[in-house]
């Protein structure tokens, strides 16, 4: 596709809840991102896959969290029993995977659980 | 520990007027450093990067940026502000020949005043 698109682009959950957010990343980008921006916080790293490499899941906060990537393409990312701290923008960035690719970022999920 | 710093959180200039962000950063490693640009409602775009050579880089909407290593620095300059260059500018720093886990920095919000 032209660029990373994400969905929902809003999401209102309630306390408790279970919730999947979704990004498309770029066509043939090999490398995926998922990052938490928090209101007044700068970008906070979650999960990283490449290719069919084993994901890089140490910025994930807790086992609530987690994310899955289908052949090697869309990404899902999981939030089990939602907490209000969870709220936030969830950005997808993809890139090809080289060393000095630029990342190229979705617009984001804004999740707010009430 | 690995860290960016943007001292200031909050600038409002005159249209046609320069602009200078900061951004320090903390990093063992050879850096590879970044600029990004959100504005309203729309997705991270890159503004420039630096990875070795000539530490004076030029991006994208008439915006450049210096490296200077001996003061831990990579900070962002544009001759004559536009109004549209209102948004939200992110310092961000990760490891030469690893492009993950970006450090971010908080972010600098830009004003400007017609």
């Amino acid at each position: 596709g032209a660029g990373v698109s994400q969905s929902p682009s809003n999401k209102v959950t309630e306390k408790g809840k279970d919730v999947e957010l979704r990004c498309d990343p770029i066509s043939g980008h090999t490398a995926l991102y998922w990052y938490r921006q928090s209101l007044g916080q700068g970008l906070e790293f979650l999960i990283y896959f490449q290719g069919n490499s084993a994901p890089d899941k140490s910025g994930l906060p807790s086992d609530r969290f987690s994310a899955e990537r289908t052949g090697g393409s869309v990404s899902t990312l999981t939030i089990q029993r939602t907490q209000q701290e969870d709220s936030a923008v969830y950005l997808c960035a993809s890139t090809g995977g080289g060393s000095t690719d630029t990342q190229y970022f979705g617009p984001g999920t804004r999740l707010t659980v009430l | 520990a690995q860290s960016v710093t943007q001292p200031d959180i909050h600038i409002t200039v005159s249209e046609g007027a320069s602009l200078e962000l900061r951004c320090n950063y903390s990093y063992g490693a050879t850096p590879y450093l970044f600029w990004y640009v959100q504005s309203p409602g729309q997705g991270l775009q890159l503004l420039l990067k630096y990875f070795s050579g000539d530490t004076l880089v030029q991006g994208i909407k008439g915006f450049e940026a210096e490296f200077k290593r001996s003061q831990s620095s990579f900070n962002l300059r544009k001759p004559s502000v536009h109004w549209s260059d209102a948004a939200e500018y992110f310092c961000a720093v990760g490891a030469a020949g690893n492009n993950r886990k970006l450090i971010w920095g908080l972010g600098t919000s830009l004003a400007v005043n017609p």
